[in-house]
């Protein structure tokens, strides 16, 4: 089945500084790869999502992007804000299974 | 998001004691999940469905019991088997379609034991 590691657990920036959360998966055959933002209490909302045929993906301060050679994909915050503090998780698609497997998460702090 | 309601927001569990925890969802959506999140964890899968009338079990369902009668219904039961229940549970919603993976949460209900 699909394992998913991401890293690092926990990012500290100031703000306006980027942040990149990476995540690397084991199933060859995954082919879509979501994000979550949750904050303290909250649910997690899906921020943007990949699948396996586009290498990158953009909107506005948020980019990802998949090396499928690698098994690695990446979550790039440009121009952090304080807002943008928060829990991310990565997830990737369990093919056998049809559901998602999600990382442990990384709690991003962005220091005004 | 707003598709999916769970509830109660809070809810307290005795010793010894079933509890069943609400998900409901309008959008007429195949799939459902049930996860449970730890403080300061991820996100662990404890059962899903993928129709109405059928369920599997995910990475932690031992101590939990589900039912998927309705389509638009998949309640949890956290039975007095499970010896450390006090969590957030997040209850989430996909179309279940090939390109449509997409899995939308509920507000969640949090658990604590008295």
């Amino acid at each position: 089945g699909e394992n998913v590691e991401q890293h690092p657990s926990t990012l500290s920036v100031q703000e306006g500084d980027s942040a990149v959360i990476k995540c690397t998966y084991s199933d060859s055959a995954s082919n879509y790869f979501p994000w979550y933002k949750q904050e303290l209490g909250k649910r997690p909302q899906l921020i943007i999502d990949i699948r396996s045929n586009v290498g990158e993906k953009k909107d506005q301060r948020i980019a990802v992007t998949l090396n499928k050679t690698a098994k690695h994909f990446s979550l790039h915050i440009t121009e952090t804000q304080p807002e943008d503090s928060a829990v991310y998780f990565c997830a990737g698609m369990d093919t056998g299974f049809q559901k998602l497997v999600f990382g442990t998460g990384t709690r991003l702090l962005v220091s005004p | 998001d707003g598709g999916i309601t769970q509830s109660p927001k809070y809810l307290f569990r005795k010793e010894g004691q079933n509890v069943t925890l609400s998900c409901e969802q309008n959008l007429n959506h195949d799939a459902m999940y049930w996860y449970r999140q730890d403080p300061g964890q991820g996100l662990r899968l404890i059962y899903y469905s993928q129709i109405v009338n059928d369920f599997q079990k995910g990475d932690i369902a031992e101590g939990y019991s589900v039912s998927r009668e309705k389509k638009e219904s998949f309640p949890l039961t956290v039975t007095s088997a499970q010896k450390n229940p006090t969590a957030f549970y997040l209850c989430a919603s996909s179309t279940g379609q090939p390109g449509q993976e997409t899995q939308y949460f509920g507000p969640g209900t949090r658990l604590l034991v008295l």
